[in-house]
């Protein structure tokens, strides 16, 4: 069974960086194949694909955002990293940790997903 | 980048109508195309992949069609338990778009 798990504050200032962890079980990023991946989602808006990085560390970035995003792994902790800069009150969304599934990037499992708040 | 349209963005059937929901790509994406269903208040969840096989669980009644640029889902009797707003997503190469939805109602 296939768990994400995403964490990371509740509340961040304009213009700051924001922070998330991915902890994720039932598959080992290291295996050839596997990717995990973040999606966004403003309240009350449609989802927003951000990033995804592979088991090979190929990693693709959403293209209007992809100054302000990195995405990293750590396979030893099964854990994902992203990061994004110079958060703004816009940025304030439900950020979802999403398994990439080997036949193509769509995804299967999901995190439960966290709200971050920008605001000052 | 490949943008995803969807229409309508919103709909009201009443139970059993048979409805339709399409995407079109604004170049072909072969069959790299899933749909998810979000029910209010929860996580996304993927009901098909690869534009028309249904993911593992999820209700007959729900099927994908389509290829290159255009591509629907359809329930065939609609359930009380399908009101959700429904997402499409291509995949097969990066940026992995999605729609922007489609709010059903009964």
């Amino acid at each position: 069974q296939i768990t994400l798990k995403e964490s990371g504050p509740m509340l961040v200032r304009p213009t700051q960086t924001l922070t998330l962890t991915c902890t994720f079980s039932g598959f080992s990023l290291s295996t050839s194949g596997m990717g995990v991946g973040w999606i966004r989602q403003p309240p009350g808006k449609a989802l927003e694909w951000l990033a995804v990085i592979y088991w090979d560390d190929d990693k693709h970035y959403n293209s209007s955002l992809k100054s302000r995003l990195t995405i990293t792994k750590d396979t030893s902790k099964n854990q994902v990293v992203l990061t994004m800069t110079n958060m703004n009150p816009v940025d304030t969304a439900t950020y979802y940790c999403v398994h990439r599934v080997t036949l193509g990037t769509y995804f299967a499992s999901w995190g439960q997903g966290t709200l971050v708040t920008v605001s000052s | 980048d490949i943008q995803m349209t969807q229409s309508p963005s919103s709909l009201s059937a009443s139970v059993g109508d048979r409805i339709t929901i399409t995407c079109r790509a604004s170049q072909r994406i072969s069959n790299y195309l899933a749909w998810y269903q979000q029910k209010p208040g929860k996580v996304p969840k993927l009901l098909i992949y690869a534009a028309s096989t249904l993911q593992s669980g999820v209700p007959s009644r729900f099927s994908g069609s389509g290829s290159g640029t255009d591509f629907t889902l359809t329930i065939s009797s609609l359930q009380p338990e399908d009101v959700a707003t429904y997402y499409c997503q291509k995949y097969g190469g990066a940026p992995y778009t999605f729609g922007q939805g489609t709010k059903l109602e009964i």
